[in-house]
């Protein structure tokens, strides 16, 4: 177990719908990064906050956005979902932000499936 | 942006026998090298880690070697056993930021 979390496990849903995935980080970590994986497209960085503040994009699409709250937790949401949607989705975490600390540990994921 | 690149795609050894996964990176600012080890349907798992400061690292059967003159990294896990059948990825970074990740490799260890 990592200490990071991270709900639903599971994720059913149709095209054009709206969904939002959770994350909570370890105890102590202020950085959370998103990352997407499919199987064409491997383990793809989309975007990280560190202690509540945007700090870097990667592949998001528009139609994504991200938060990261006071108590650190973090949502993504997924908007006008589309088939090529379908992926498992990790939080990662890290302490971030000082030097020597920012080994990143992966949640369990979400595993989302649009139909 | 950083592009790495991660093989063999797929490795097959035999129970005992050795493992060796190479990584190259493209950009030079990259100073932290993560390995993770995947099960299916599990998260991504650190394995081992090694820094731009350090040439090699080893942590029982599994070692780490970093050359940043020709900007390649590689895995070595010895004497394997089943239970390290799995997706291994490679990935490089700066400090802090995000982790870019190769394709993966596939190993089936055979008893």
């Amino acid at each position: 177990d990592s200490g990071v979390t991270q709900t639903p496990k599971h994720l059913i849903t149709a095209t054009g719908q709206r969904v939002t995935l959770r994350c909570s980080p370890r105890s102590g970590d202020l950085s959370v990064y998103w990352y997407q994986q499919s199987l064409d497209q491997g383990l793809q960085f989309l975007i990280q906050y560190y202690n509540g503040e945007e700090r870097a994009k990667g592949n998001i699409l528009e139609r994504f956005s991200a938060q990261q709250f006071p108590d650190l937790h973090s949502e993504l949401n997924l908007s006008s979902l589309e088939l090529g949607d379908s992926a498992l989705y990790f939080c990662a975490s890290s302490v971030g932000g000082l030097e020597f600390l920012y080994e990143q540990y992966f949640g369990p994921g979400t595993r989302l499936t649009v139909t | 942006g950083e592009n790495v690149e991660q093989h063999p795609s797929t490795l097959s050894v035999q129970e005992g026998d050795s493992a060796v996964i190479k990584c190259t990176y493209s950009d030079s600012a990259s100073n932290y090298f993560p390995w993770y080890k995947q099960e299916l349907g599990k998260r991504p798992q650190l394995i081992i880690d090694i820094r731009s400061n350090v040439g090699e690292k080893k942590d029982q059967r599994i070692a780490v070697t970093l050359n940043k003159t020709a900007k390649h990294f590689s895995l070595h896990i010895t004497e394997t056993q089943p239970e390290d059948s799995a997706v291994y990825f490679c990935a490089a970074t700066q400090a802090g930021y995000a982790l870019n990740f190769g394709k993966g490799t596939s190993l089936l260890v055979t008893p």
